[in-house]
């Protein structure tokens, strides 16, 4: 079945730094790809979305590209900021009968940035 | 933009009784509205499908005489955690989404403690 696969974490970086966290997948024809975030207590928020090959998603400085080749879809931020604090779950969505778009999600990188 | 409301955010009961957590979208009509269960550091786990007017699809495993979920309208999805337990205790989140659209708005989730 589909599946998605994101580096564990925690990652810890000082404000300022270079983040990277990668996911890869693993699904048949043509998934769309997301990042989503998730602030402490609440519910999450898409960060991001990809829906084909060489699409890059961006949003508050965060990007990814879809990277069919690979099968990746890579989170970076050139400088990250103690507000960026949270979970980030990569995830995948395609078709899953009558139309429905069911999200398969990777278990969430927790990051941390220290001032 | 989307916005859904689930509520309550929180929400302490005792063993042996039922809670209701409500999903509604606010601002457009979801055809198709997902539960999930996050236990603590972990990923989100697909619960159920439900479709409005007709029953839920539920994932394997998932008891669903022990969380009814009702879809009776386009704007509300219900989750009923019935005769809870101690292991029932974990955040609850639901999202809605429209027919054969890959965008999905997640509620901010609901804290259940059973005591």
């Amino acid at each position: 079945g589909d599946s998605v696969t994101q580096m564990e974490g925690p990652v810890t970086l000082s404000e300022e730094a270079f983040l990277t966290i990668n996911c890869t997948y693993t699904a048949t024809g043509y998934p769309s790809l997301f990042w989503y975030v998730q602030y402490p207590g609440e519910g999450l928020q898409l960060l991001l979305k990809a829906t084909k090959a060489d699409d890059k998603g961006s949003n508050k400085g965060f990007e990814a590209t879809y990277r069919k080749e690979t099968t990746s879809f890579h989170l970076e931020k050139g400088s990250v900021q103690v507000s960026d604090s949270a979970v980030y779950f990569c995830a995948l969505s395609k078709p899953s009968g009558g139309s429905n778009y069911k999200l398969t999600f990777g278990k969430g990188t927790l990051l941390t940035v220290n001032p | 933009g989307a916005v859904v409301s689930q509520h309550p955010s929180w929400v302490i009961c005792k063993s042996g009784t039922s809670v209701k957590i409500e999903c509604r979208s606010l601002d457009f009509q979801a055809t198709t509205m997902f539960w999930y269960r996050q236990f603590p550091k972990q990923s989100l786990m697909l619960m159920a499908t439900s479709n409005e007017g007709s029953k839920a699809t539920y994932e394997q495993g998932v008891e669903k005489d022990k969380f009814l979920i009702n879809h009776a309208s386009l704007t509300l999805s219900t989750l009923t955690v019935t005769s809870a337990h101690p292991e029932d205790s974990s955040f609850y989140i639901c999202s809605a989404t429209i027919l054969g659209h890959y965008g999905y708005t997640f509620g901010s989730g609901t804290r259940l403690t059973v005591v």
